[in-house]
C-alpha cells in the first residue's frame, strides 16, 4: 500500500470495554511496531513484530495488553477491560528490516482511544 | 540505550535557517543520530539519519561533531508548514537485530510569518 494504515481512526469506549486496533502495514515490510502517545507525552514502545512472532513485548503496560500478527501483514492490537489511563493515541509503525543500517520506521496515521 | 536532551520548544520566522541541537553524552559506538518530525494529529516522519560529519538530503541536514555527544538538525529556510515537534533519537541495535525507537518529549518548532 502507500503507507501505514490504521483503524478505526478513533475510538470512544467505556471503562470494561475491549477494544481492538487494526494496522495494516506497508506491503513487504516484515517489521511491525506499536507504540502509545498520552496527552503531551512522547512516544512509548509497546511491542515488535518479526513476521507473525513477536520477540519483544516489553512495552506492553500490563496483561491486558495484546497483539497479534497474521500472514507477515495485518496486525491487532487488543485491550481488555479498557481504563482511562488507557487513552492515548496508538501509533503503529512498520519497517523493511535491513540489517546493514537502522531501518527508518514508517508510522500510520494512529488510533484515537478515549475511554470514559 | 543513549538518553538525549534537546530543547523543549523554539520560534522562527519564514525564511530563517533552524538549528536544533541534541545532546547524547552516552552515545555508543554502533549507535546512530536519528530525526523525526510530528505534525499534530499525525504519525512521526523520519527527516534524516547520520552516524558521523554532515549529511544532508532534500529536508535537512545533520551535523554531528567528532566525539558524537551531540548533533544538530538544520532546517534551512523555514516556512510556516515546518511547524511540528522534531523528535531526537540514538538508535541502538538490539540483540535481536530490530530498533525500538526510544522517544523524548522533542523540541516543539513554531514558525512565525
Amino acid at each position: 500500500g502507500a503507507g501505514v494504515s490504521q483503524s478505526p481512526s478513533n475510538k470512544v469506549t467505556e471503562k470494561g470495554k475491549d477494544v481492538e486496533l487494526r494496522c495494516d502495514p506497508i506491503s513487504g515490510h516484515t517489521a511491525l511496531y506499536w507504540y502509545r502517545q498520552s496527552l503531551g507525552q512522547g512516544l512509548e514502545f509497546l511491542i515488535y513484530f518479526q513476521g507473525n512472532s513477536a520477540p519483544d513485548k516489553s512495552g506492553l503496560p500490563s496483561d491486558r495488553f495484546s497483539a497479534e500478527r497474521t500472514g507477515g501483514s495485518v496486525s491487532t492490537l487488543t485491550i481488555q477491560r479498557t481504563q482511562q489511563e488507557d487513552s492515548a493515541v496508538y501509533l503503529c509503525a512498520s519497517s523493511f528490516a535491513d540489517r546493514g543500517l537502522p531501518e527508518t520506521q514508517y508510522f500510520g496515521p494512529g488510533t484515537r482511544l478515549l475511554v470514559l | 540505550l543513549a538518553k538525549t536532551t534537546q530543547p523543549i520548544s523554539m520560534d522562527s520566522y519564514e525564511g530563517q535557517e533552524v538549528n536544533i541541537t541534541c545532546s547524547h553524552n552516552n552515545i555508543a559506538t554502533n549507535d546512530y543520530i536519528t530525526w523525526y518530525q510530528q505534525f499534530p494529529s499525525q504519525g512521526p516522519r523520519f527527516i534524516i539519519q547520520g552516524y558521523k560529519t554532515k549529511v544532508t538530503n532534500e529536508v535537512a541536514s545533520l551535523f554531528i561533531p567528532a566525539d558524537r555527544k551531540s548533533s544538530t538538525l538544520s532546517l534551512p529556510r523555514v516556512s510556516l508548514s515546518d511547524t511540528a515537534v522534531y523528535y531526537c533519537l540514538v538508535v541502538s541495535w538490539t540483540e535481536g537485530g530490530y530498533n525500538k525507537l526510544i522517544f523524548g518529549a522533542g523540541t516543539r518548532l513554531a514558525v512565525h510569518p
